[in-house]
């Protein structure tokens, strides 16, 4: 089946740190890959969707110059928390899918990322 | 808007016991709908996916149920054991106006199994 790994999956660092985390799918070619943010005990909410070569789509209230998104290729994208502050303590998920918007989607383990 | 609303957000059932976990959502222009296990500080563990032209999906002691129409999924646990407790989450993969999809989740069930 399809594997998205996902790394790392947990980062501790101080505040004002810019923290990278990487997206790849293993064993498929991902034309749209997409990031989501999920605090303790609540639900997974979409930040932010990229396609391959093309600028990410960001959802409404989050700060595409904070998170910045790149999908350089099919396999790889990155997600990367500039100058992370305690409140952008959170559990980071990205998935990734083939082309057509029927396919599901397949996610990584996610990232834990905390904010000294 | 599109949302989706899983009732209930905790449950507790005796081992062995057969329970249902309900979805609903909001517009009925979906592409496919799925159902996931999330444990406790850990990633998503895909159980079904059913695609919007089908009725229903099985996999082992799990069954899930679409109803496009009345916006409704169910997924079915039989014979539950304490190894299925963890957070099920239910997400709609929406139509988009201008093409391509959402993927919106629900706040998930809580289902603790006791021995």
């Amino acid at each position: 089946g399809a594997v998205v790994s996902q790394h790392p999956s947990w980062v501790i660092c101080k505040s004002g740190t810019s923290v990278k985390i990487e997206c790849r799918s293993l064993d498929f070619q991902a034309t749209t890959m997409f990031w989501y943010r999920q605090f303790p005990k609540q639900s997974l909410m979409l930040m932010a969707t990229s396609n391959e070569g093309s600028k990410a789509t960001y959802e409404q209230g989050v700060e595409k110059d904070k998170f910045l998104i790149n999908h350089a290729s099919l396999t790889l994208s990155t997600l990367t928390v500039t100058s992370a502050h305690p409140e952008d303590s959170s559990f980071y998920i990205c998935s990734a899918r083939l082309d057509r918007a029927n396919q599901p989607q397949h996610f990584g383990d996610g990232t834990r990322l905390s904010i000294l | 808007k599109q949302e989706v609303t899983q009732i209930p957000a905790a449950l507790s059932v005796p081992e062995g016991e057969n329970l249902v976990l309900n979805c609903s959502f909001t517009d009925s222009a979906i592409y496919n709908l799925q159902w996931f296990r999330q444990d406790p500080g850990k990633g998503l563990t895909s159980l079904l996916l059913i695609q919007s032209s089908q009725r229903e999906q099985t996999s082992g002691r799990l069954n899930a149920s679409l109803d496009k129409s009345s916006g409704r999924s169910t997924l079915y646990i039989a014979a539950s054991q304490p190894g299925d407790s963890a957070t099920y989450l239910c997400a709609v993969s929406f139509r988009l106006t201008g093409g391509g999809n959402k993927l919106t989740f629900g706040t998930g069930t809580q289902l603790k199994v006791e021995l």
